[in-house]
């Protein structure tokens, strides 16, 4: 059965920093492009990263280019999103999900950021 | 970027209804389009890739089918458990991948 489950949300001041965790089972990690998507609270969904299934491509929303890092270890089956620079705008449930049709989809972990 | 327009918003329909949710592709994406469901509090779902490839699980009364950059999921014999989200999702060219916006069905 194929698990994405994330982690490492909470709640961080404007400018902060935090780095998401997803950790995938049930499938070969190491084949797949994973993602990560986002969706602020009552709105839609906004793709924002794309990392290739061997780091050797990485693509980013232009709302986060510059400040979000999407990284990844198939050693250890995981997914990273590191955020810099936090605004109240990046506030949102962060979902990982896997390969080109996104057919599985993590439960989501919610980062907010508020002052 | 690709615009996906999403319509309608939000729909009304009877149980054992037929319905019918669209996606407009602003150019060409080459069939390259998914359709996800999401229930409240939940991650979105996979029900369509391909635009019309039923994904394993998904009931039968779920297709999707397409005409030029017009994309459509239609629901048959609408079901109480179906009232929830839709979105459509383009995965032709990126970055970035766009959904559509939405569409929330409720049950009359």
């Amino acid at each position: 059965e194929v698990q994405l489950v994330e982690s490492g949300g909470g709640l961080v001041k404007p400018g902060s920093s935090l780095k998401l965790s997803c950790v995938a089972s049930g499938f070969t990690f190491s084949s797949y492009g994973m993602h990560w998507i986002r969706q602020a609270p009552k709105k839609g969904l906004e793709w924002i990263a794309l990392i290739y299934y061997d780091s050797s491509n990485k693509y980013y929303a232009d709302s986060v280019k510059g400040r979000f890092t999407i990284s990844r270890d198939n050693s250890k089956n995981t997914l990273y999103l590191e955020m810099n620079s936090l605004r109240s705008e990046d506030t949102a449930m962060y979902y990982c999900a896997k390969g080109a049709a996104f057919d599985y989809w993590g439960q989501g972990v919610m980062v907010t950021v508020s002052s | 970027d690709i615009q996906m327009t999403q319509s309608p918003a939000s729909l009304s329909a009877s149980l054992g209804e037929t319905v019918t949710i669209e996606c407009l592709a602003s150019e060409d994406i080459y069939s390259n389009l998914a359709w996800y469901q999401q229930k409240p509090g939940k991650s979105p779902q996979l029900l369509i890739y391909d635009a019309s490839s039923l994904q394993d699980g998904v009931p039968s009364r779920f297709s999707g089918s397409e005409s030029g950059t017009q994309y459509s999921l239609e629901i048959n014999s609408l079901q109480s458990e179906d009232a929830v989200t839709y979105f459509c999702q383009q995965h032709h060219d990126y970055p970035p991948f766009t959904f559509g916006s939405g569409t929330k069905l409720e049950i009359k």
